[in-house]
């Protein structure tokens, strides 16, 4: 079936410095994008979304960009804090499999 | 809004028990529910969707009569892990949506289940 897959399964970054997180999807019919970050031992948490006839939306130190030509999904991450290390997973609208995820580990 | 709980945290049990979790959606109806399993480092994977008063829709590879499914209000779904066996420790997590069109999941904080 169609999935959504991420391009890197760790990702270490330090401290202040931004992050980008990518994502490949192959439904191009979906309607949302959404972005979950998932900390140790915690259920996954909606950090920000993105409709399909958006190229570019922006959160509070978060980014996410939509390249439907390529089908490419990047969650960016601005001043990169400690808290921010976790696993982040996108997410189709239509679709409630996940892909790999991407370990972020921020080092101080 | 739109949080989601889940009973117990964790839980150690025995091998051949049986071990029920409670999924609960404390401020909307939940007419969906889903149910993950995830292992260390690994993925979240989509054990089955629960529909509020009808039978569970199972993925593939999962076993029905093990991992049973009961969403019998629109607040509450139990998955009840039948003769677990230490294979079947893990940590599962229940979803529901609210918008039908976005599909936002909200997910319960998730329960730790260890079988000696």
């Amino acid at each position: 079936g169609e999935s959504v897959g991420l391009h890197l399964p760790t990702l270490s970054v330090q401290e202040g410095d931004n992050s980008i997180i990518n994502c490949a999807y192959s439904n191009s019919a979906s309607d949302y994008f959404i972005w979950y970050k998932q900390e140790s031992g915690k259920g996954p948490q909606f950090i920000i979304d993105i409709r399909s006839n958006m190229d570019k939306r922006q959160g509070q130190r978060v980014t996410v960009l939509l390249n439907k030509t390529v089908k490419h999904l990047s969650l960016q991450i601005a001043a990169t804090q400690p808290g921010d290390s976790a696993v982040y997973f996108c997410a189709e609208s239509n679709q409630f499999y996940f892909g790999t995820g991407t370990s972020l580990t921020v080092i101080p | 809004g739109a949080v989601v709980s889940q009973h117990p945290s964790w839980v150690i049990c025995k091998s051949g028990t049986s071990v029920k979790i409670e999924c609960r959606s404390l401020d909307f109806q939940a007419t969906t529910m889903f149910w993950y399993r995830q292992f260390p480092k690994q993925s979240l994977m989509l054990m089955a969707t629960s529909n509020e008063g009808s039978k569970a829709t199972y993925e593939q590879g999962v076993e029905k009569d093990k991992f049973l499914i009961n969403h019998a209000s629109l607040t509450l779904s139990t998955l009840t892990v039948t003769s677990a066996h230490p294979e079947d420790s893990s940590f599962y997590i229940c979803s529901s949506i609210l918008d039908r069109v976005r599909h936002e999941q909200f997910f319960g904080p998730g329960t730790r289940l260890t079988v000696l």
